[in-house]
Protein backbone atom coordinates (compact mmCIF):
# COMPACT_ATOMS: atom_id res chain seq x y z
CA UNK A 1 0.00 0.00 0.00
CA UNK A 2 0.85 3.33 -0.63
CA UNK A 3 0.16 7.14 0.00
CA UNK A 4 -0.40 9.64 -2.31
CA UNK A 5 0.65 13.22 -1.69
CA UNK A 6 -1.59 16.10 -2.47
CA UNK A 7 -0.41 19.32 -3.32
CA UNK A 8 -0.81 22.69 -2.59
CA UNK A 9 -2.37 21.78 1.39
CA UNK A 10 -4.42 24.68 0.63
CA UNK A 11 -6.20 26.53 -1.92
CA UNK A 12 -8.29 29.53 -1.60
CA UNK A 13 -9.90 30.94 -4.74
CA UNK A 14 -13.25 32.70 -5.35
CA UNK A 15 -16.56 31.32 -6.56
CA UNK A 16 -16.27 30.63 -10.77
CA UNK A 17 -12.94 29.78 -10.82
CA UNK A 18 -11.52 26.90 -12.06
CA UNK A 19 -9.61 24.34 -8.75
CA UNK A 20 -6.72 22.32 -9.97
CA UNK A 21 -5.23 19.81 -6.83
CA UNK A 22 -2.43 17.25 -7.93
CA UNK A 23 -1.48 14.04 -6.38
CA UNK A 24 2.34 12.36 -6.66
CA UNK A 25 2.61 8.63 -6.05
CA UNK A 26 5.32 6.34 -5.88
CA UNK A 27 4.93 3.09 -7.52
CA UNK A 28 2.63 1.28 -9.86
CA UNK A 29 -0.93 1.10 -9.48
CA UNK A 30 -4.07 -0.41 -10.74
CA UNK A 31 -5.82 3.09 -10.60
CA UNK A 32 -5.96 6.12 -8.72
CA UNK A 33 -9.18 7.50 -6.43
CA UNK A 34 -10.24 10.71 -5.50
CA UNK A 35 -12.01 11.90 -2.17
CA UNK A 36 -13.79 14.62 -0.56
CA UNK A 37 -14.38 15.49 2.81
CA UNK A 38 -16.43 18.15 3.51
CA UNK A 39 -18.34 19.14 7.25
CA UNK A 40 -21.80 18.55 5.92
CA UNK A 41 -21.50 15.17 3.72
CA UNK A 42 -18.14 13.49 5.34
CA UNK A 43 -15.94 11.50 3.33
CA UNK A 44 -17.64 10.43 -0.31
CA UNK A 45 -15.72 9.00 -2.87
CA UNK A 46 -15.69 11.00 -6.18
CA UNK A 47 -14.05 9.39 -9.31
CA UNK A 48 -11.67 6.81 -9.62
CA UNK A 49 -9.21 6.18 -12.85
CA UNK A 50 -7.81 3.40 -13.87
CA UNK A 51 -4.32 2.81 -14.83
CA UNK A 52 -4.68 2.37 -18.66
CA UNK A 53 -7.07 5.48 -18.49
CA UNK A 54 -5.66 9.54 -18.87
CA UNK A 55 -8.47 11.27 -18.23
CA UNK A 56 -11.74 10.81 -17.12
CA UNK A 57 -14.78 13.11 -16.62
CA UNK A 58 -17.39 13.50 -14.23
CA UNK A 59 -19.75 16.44 -14.05
CA UNK A 60 -18.02 19.33 -13.47
CA UNK A 61 -14.92 17.52 -12.38
CA UNK A 62 -12.04 16.27 -14.83
CA UNK A 63 -9.23 13.66 -13.58
CA UNK A 64 -5.71 13.19 -15.24
CA UNK A 65 -3.50 10.51 -14.94
CA UNK A 66 -0.09 10.50 -15.88
CA UNK A 67 1.57 6.61 -14.65
CA UNK A 68 4.94 7.63 -16.68
CA UNK A 69 5.23 10.56 -14.11
CA UNK A 70 3.33 8.75 -11.38
CA UNK A 71 1.17 11.88 -10.91
CA UNK A 72 -2.32 12.97 -10.95
CA UNK A 73 -4.47 16.11 -11.00
CA UNK A 74 -8.18 16.84 -10.05
CA UNK A 75 -9.36 19.60 -11.99
CA UNK A 76 -12.88 20.88 -10.48
CA UNK A 77 -14.24 23.67 -13.15
CA UNK A 78 -16.50 26.95 -12.21
CA UNK A 79 -16.08 26.49 -8.25
CA UNK A 80 -19.10 26.68 -6.10
CA UNK A 81 -19.66 27.66 -2.29
CA UNK A 82 -19.98 24.18 -1.36
CA UNK A 83 -16.46 22.79 -3.46
CA UNK A 84 -15.49 23.72 -0.07
CA UNK A 85 -13.87 20.64 1.05
CA UNK A 86 -10.31 18.36 1.76
CA UNK A 87 -9.46 16.13 -1.20
CA UNK A 88 -7.79 12.93 -0.97
CA UNK A 89 -5.97 10.92 -3.45
CA UNK A 90 -5.81 7.25 -2.92
CA UNK A 91 -3.07 5.08 -5.27
CA UNK A 92 -4.58 1.82 -5.08
CA UNK A 93 -2.30 -1.64 -6.59
CA UNK A 94 -5.34 -3.51 -5.33
CA UNK A 95 -3.36 -4.36 -1.84
CA UNK A 96 -5.80 -4.44 1.38
CA UNK A 97 -4.88 -1.76 3.22
CA UNK A 98 -4.93 2.32 1.82
CA UNK A 99 -3.87 4.89 2.84
CA UNK A 100 -5.23 8.44 3.29
CA UNK A 101 -2.61 11.38 3.10
CA UNK A 102 -3.09 15.06 4.59
CA UNK A 103 -4.86 15.96 1.50
CA UNK A 104 -5.59 19.71 -0.04
CA UNK A 105 -8.41 22.12 1.29
CA UNK A 106 -9.98 23.95 -0.97
CA UNK A 107 -11.92 27.24 0.35
CA UNK A 108 -14.20 28.46 -2.61
CA UNK A 109 -15.35 32.21 -1.72
CA UNK A 110 -18.59 33.16 -2.54
CA UNK B 1 -26.80 3.60 -3.85
CA UNK B 2 -24.33 1.92 -0.88
CA UNK B 3 -25.35 2.78 2.31
CA UNK B 4 -22.98 2.14 5.31
CA UNK B 5 -24.52 3.78 8.58
CA UNK B 6 -23.06 3.65 11.92
CA UNK B 7 -24.53 2.97 15.20
CA UNK B 8 -24.21 6.55 16.64
CA UNK B 9 -23.35 10.35 15.40
CA UNK B 10 -21.99 11.14 18.81
CA UNK B 11 -20.94 9.07 21.95
CA UNK B 12 -19.70 10.21 25.83
CA UNK B 13 -18.12 7.62 27.65
CA UNK B 14 -16.17 7.44 31.03
CA UNK B 15 -12.00 6.03 31.19
CA UNK B 16 -12.21 2.31 31.35
CA UNK B 17 -15.28 1.60 29.91
CA UNK B 18 -16.04 -0.90 27.54
CA UNK B 19 -17.25 1.10 23.91
CA UNK B 20 -19.07 -0.55 20.96
CA UNK B 21 -19.21 0.94 17.80
CA UNK B 22 -21.16 -0.99 15.20
CA UNK B 23 -20.80 -0.38 11.36
CA UNK B 24 -23.39 -1.81 9.00
CA UNK B 25 -23.67 -1.65 4.97
CA UNK B 26 -26.03 -2.94 2.87
CA UNK B 27 -24.42 -3.91 -0.50
CA UNK B 28 -22.35 -7.59 0.23
CA UNK B 29 -19.15 -5.67 0.20
CA UNK B 30 -16.22 -7.70 1.01
CA UNK B 31 -13.83 -5.60 2.74
CA UNK B 32 -14.67 -3.46 5.98
CA UNK B 33 -12.25 -0.99 7.26
CA UNK B 34 -12.48 1.08 10.67
CA UNK B 35 -10.55 4.81 10.57
CA UNK B 36 -10.07 7.07 13.10
CA UNK B 37 -9.40 11.08 11.91
CA UNK B 38 -7.62 13.56 14.38
CA UNK B 39 -6.94 17.05 13.56
CA UNK B 40 -3.31 17.13 12.13
CA UNK B 41 -2.81 13.28 12.01
CA UNK B 42 -5.27 12.81 9.20
CA UNK B 43 -7.37 9.54 8.55
CA UNK B 44 -5.12 6.24 9.94
CA UNK B 45 -6.48 2.93 9.71
CA UNK B 46 -7.36 1.22 12.92
CA UNK B 47 -8.25 -2.37 11.65
CA UNK B 48 -9.53 -3.51 8.26
CA UNK B 49 -11.34 -7.35 7.41
CA UNK B 50 -11.82 -8.45 4.03
CA UNK B 51 -13.84 -11.21 4.76
CA UNK B 52 -16.10 -12.76 7.45
CA UNK B 53 -13.75 -13.44 10.50
CA UNK B 54 -10.99 -12.14 8.87
CA UNK B 55 -9.27 -8.83 10.22
CA UNK B 56 -6.03 -7.67 10.04
CA UNK B 57 -4.71 -5.03 12.06
CA UNK B 58 -3.73 -1.29 10.74
CA UNK B 59 -1.30 1.34 11.86
CA UNK B 60 -2.71 1.78 15.30
CA UNK B 61 -4.59 -0.80 16.46
CA UNK B 62 -3.37 -0.90 20.19
CA UNK B 63 -6.18 -0.82 22.56
CA UNK B 64 -8.63 -1.70 19.76
CA UNK B 65 -10.38 -4.79 18.89
CA UNK B 66 -12.92 -6.13 16.36
CA UNK B 67 -15.61 -8.49 15.15
CA UNK B 68 -16.93 -9.20 11.66
CA UNK B 69 -19.28 -12.67 12.46
CA UNK B 70 -21.68 -11.22 9.59
CA UNK B 71 -20.70 -9.92 6.26
CA UNK B 72 -22.58 -6.40 6.84
CA UNK B 73 -21.71 -5.78 10.05
CA UNK B 74 -18.08 -4.78 11.40
CA UNK B 75 -17.29 -4.03 14.98
CA UNK B 76 -15.02 -1.84 16.86
CA UNK B 77 -14.41 -2.30 20.38
CA UNK B 78 -12.30 -0.26 22.55
CA UNK B 79 -11.84 -2.61 26.04
CA UNK B 80 -10.97 0.03 28.01
CA UNK B 81 -11.69 3.51 26.64
CA UNK B 82 -9.20 5.90 27.65
CA UNK B 83 -9.49 9.51 26.97
CA UNK B 84 -6.50 9.44 23.99
CA UNK B 85 -9.10 7.52 22.21
CA UNK B 86 -11.48 10.78 21.74
CA UNK B 87 -11.64 10.88 18.37
CA UNK B 88 -13.82 10.85 15.39
CA UNK B 89 -14.31 7.21 13.78
CA UNK B 90 -15.10 6.40 10.52
CA UNK B 91 -15.78 2.87 9.37
CA UNK B 92 -15.89 2.21 5.14
CA UNK B 93 -17.09 -0.60 3.21
CA UNK B 94 -15.82 -1.94 -0.56
CA UNK B 95 -16.29 -4.77 -3.09
CA UNK B 96 -12.64 -5.70 -3.03
CA UNK B 97 -9.28 -4.41 -2.77
CA UNK B 98 -9.52 -3.08 -6.51
CA UNK B 99 -12.77 -0.95 -5.69
CA UNK B 100 -13.03 2.42 -4.18
CA UNK B 101 -14.35 2.68 -0.50
CA UNK B 102 -18.15 4.09 0.69
CA UNK B 103 -17.65 5.70 4.20
CA UNK B 104 -20.18 5.69 7.16
CA UNK B 105 -20.94 9.56 8.37
CA UNK B 106 -18.65 8.89 11.52
CA UNK B 107 -18.87 8.60 15.19
CA UNK B 108 -17.33 11.51 17.40
CA UNK B 109 -16.57 9.18 20.60
CA UNK B 110 -15.53 11.39 23.48
CA UNK B 111 -13.68 9.75 26.68
CA UNK B 112 -14.31 11.60 29.79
Amino acid sequence: SQQGEEDPQALSIQEGENATMNCSYKTSINNLQWYRQNSGRGLVHLILIRSNEREKHSGRLRVTLDTSKKSSSLLITASRAADTASYFCVPNAGGFKTIFGAGTRLFVKA
Amino acid sequence: DVKVTQSSRYLVKRTGEKVFLECVQDMDHENMFWYRQDPGLGLRLIYFSYDVKMKEKGDIPEGYSVSREKKERFSLILESASTNQTSMYLCASRISSYNEQFFGPGTRLTVL
